[in-house]
């Protein structure tokens, strides 16, 4: 049969926009999350975490938000740039709850800046 | 900045055939990750190891898989009989801590004939 990999959501801005990126996770264990930014031919990269116990966490243009309630999770970039296309994952991990330290990996989203 | 490195950069194997990924950690690490990529898939856990041991592995690391830290600088995963199944980016990540970051290398790239 014919083998389908999954098709990335992707997300188009202008130079110079904010851009949201936007995660569900499956497991309501989970306490720890962590943004990665993966550039082609390349692994994935730290960008920030969270810990459960906050709703929100800011680093150097980036701005992450947790809702635990609905369990979603979400990467803000300001005045996105062009090095900033690449594919987004979000990745859960249960630390707290002794699921261990690995993690679980979302779809991804594929940034796409346009000048 | 201390960066994961991974060798190869793209492994070509015979089904049937042993192969051995290697990877050197950041160097203050204690906690070690494989991870793999199927083309156009997520990425997948396959094992963690700290003090020398699996502390967790997935339903994918079977009997074949194996991990290794042969001397204070290297972390190894063999495959002992490959399988064209197998053919994926393999990660190699590792972390200060289990509740800090884990930090990945560019991955090794598995083509199995």
């Amino acid at each position: 049969g014919e083998s389908v990999g999954l098709h990335l959501p992707t997300l188009s801005v202008q130079e110079g926009d904010n851009s949201i990126i936007n995660c569900a996770y499956s497991n309501s264990a989970s306490d720890y999350f962590i943004w990665y930014k993966q550039e082609s031919g390349k692994g994935p990269q730290f960008i920030i975490d969270i810990r459960s116990n906050m709703d929100k966490r800011q680093g150097q243009r980036v701005t992450v938000l947790l809702n635990k309630t609905v369990k979603h999770l979400s990467l803000q970039i300001a005045a996105t740039q062009p090095g900033d296309s690449a594919v987004y994952f979000c990745a859960e991990n249960p630390i707290l709850t002794g699921g261990g330290n690995k993690l679980t990996f979302g779809t991804g989203t594929q940034l796409k800046v346009e000048l | 900045e201390p960066e994961v490195t991974q060798t190869p950069s793209h492994q070509v194997t015979q089904m049937g055939q042993e192969v051995i990924l290697r990877c050197v950690p950041i160097s203050n690490h204690l906690y070690f990750y494989w991870y793999r990529q199927i083309l156009g898939q997520k990425v997948e856990f396959l094992v963690s190891f700290y003090n020398n041991e699996i502390s967790e592995k997935s339903e994918i690391f079977d009997d074949q898989f194996s991990v290794e830290r042969p001397d204070g600088s290297n972390f190894t995963l063999k495959i002992r009989s490959t399988k064209l199944e197998d053919s994926a980016m393999y990660f190699c990540a590792s972390s200060q801590d289990s509740n800090q970051p884990q930090h990945f290398g560019d991955g090794t790239r598995l083509s199995i004939l």
